[in-house]
């Protein structure tokens, strides 16, 4: 069964700081794999995908992520935070065909020093 | 404009009752998803939907109903709350033709008394 790990519960960060949040998974082939956000009394919002092809993605909002086969790992990063990214961030896990159906981890929430 | 609707955004009641949570998406996808949602905590699917008149149960079991009369529509029914009902219920759906990404909801937040 697929799984996602992501190790850090709680990242603090200075604005303007450099924001990398980590993010491991276990699926049996080539992974589905997407960062969403999550802002307090809210849905969620897709900031990234990967299906295939080039393994550094660029998404909404300044954010990138990349696919590394060999670490089982799509680790999401920002440059340069800004407050407005203080939410909680979730990696899922996507299954190939059938129900698209998401595993998702237990997400990072993220919170920004002015 | 495509997009998914839940109603009512928070709902308070008593135990007992019977509660429907409303789901409704414009998009034409032809799947669709349950997810509960404690604080703090990951999303858990419970109930999901290939198209109409299909509903299966998800990963974490759940009290709750579902149903899929139409494509745009896929609520969630409990036939008498409890406290331990209470959390946050989310709803999605994708489509082969949108990269199967999900889109969500904003959220249902169910507290029961």
């Amino acid at each position: 069964a697929q799984s996602v790990t992501q190790p850090d519960i709680h990242i603090t960060v200075s604005e303007g700081a450099s924001l990398e949040l980590r993010c491991n998974y276990s699926y049996g082939a080539t992974p589905y794999l997407f960062w969403y956000v999550q802002s307090p009394g809210q849905g969620l919002q897709l900031l990234l995908k990967y299906f295939s092809g080039d393994t550094l993605v660029q998404g909404i909002k300044g954010f990138e992520a990349e696919f590394k086969r060999s670490q089982s790992s799509f680790n999401l990063r920002k440059p340069s935070v800004h407050w407005s990214d203080a939410a909680e961030y979730f990696c899922a896990v996507g299954e190939k065909g059938g129900g698209n159906k998401l595993t998702f981890g237990t997400g990072t929430q993220l919170k920004v020093e002015l | 404009e495509a997009d998914i609707y839940q109603t009512p955004r928070y709902l308070v009641i008593g135990t007992g009752k019977k509660i429907t949570l409303e789901c409704s998406q414009t998009m034409g996808h032809d799947k669709m998803y349950w997810y509960q949602q404690d604080p703090g905590m990951e999303l858990h699917l419970i109930h999901y939907s290939y198209g109409v008149n299909s509903t299966e149960k998800g990963d974490l079991s759940s009290e709750s109903t579902v149903s899929r009369i139409r494509t745009e529509h896929f609520p969630l029914t409990l036939e008498s709350a409890r406290p331990s009902h209470t959390s946050q219920y989310l709803c999605a759906s994708s489509d082969r033709l949108a990269g199967y990404e999900q889109y969500f909801g904003p959220g249902t937040r169910l507290t029961v008394t």
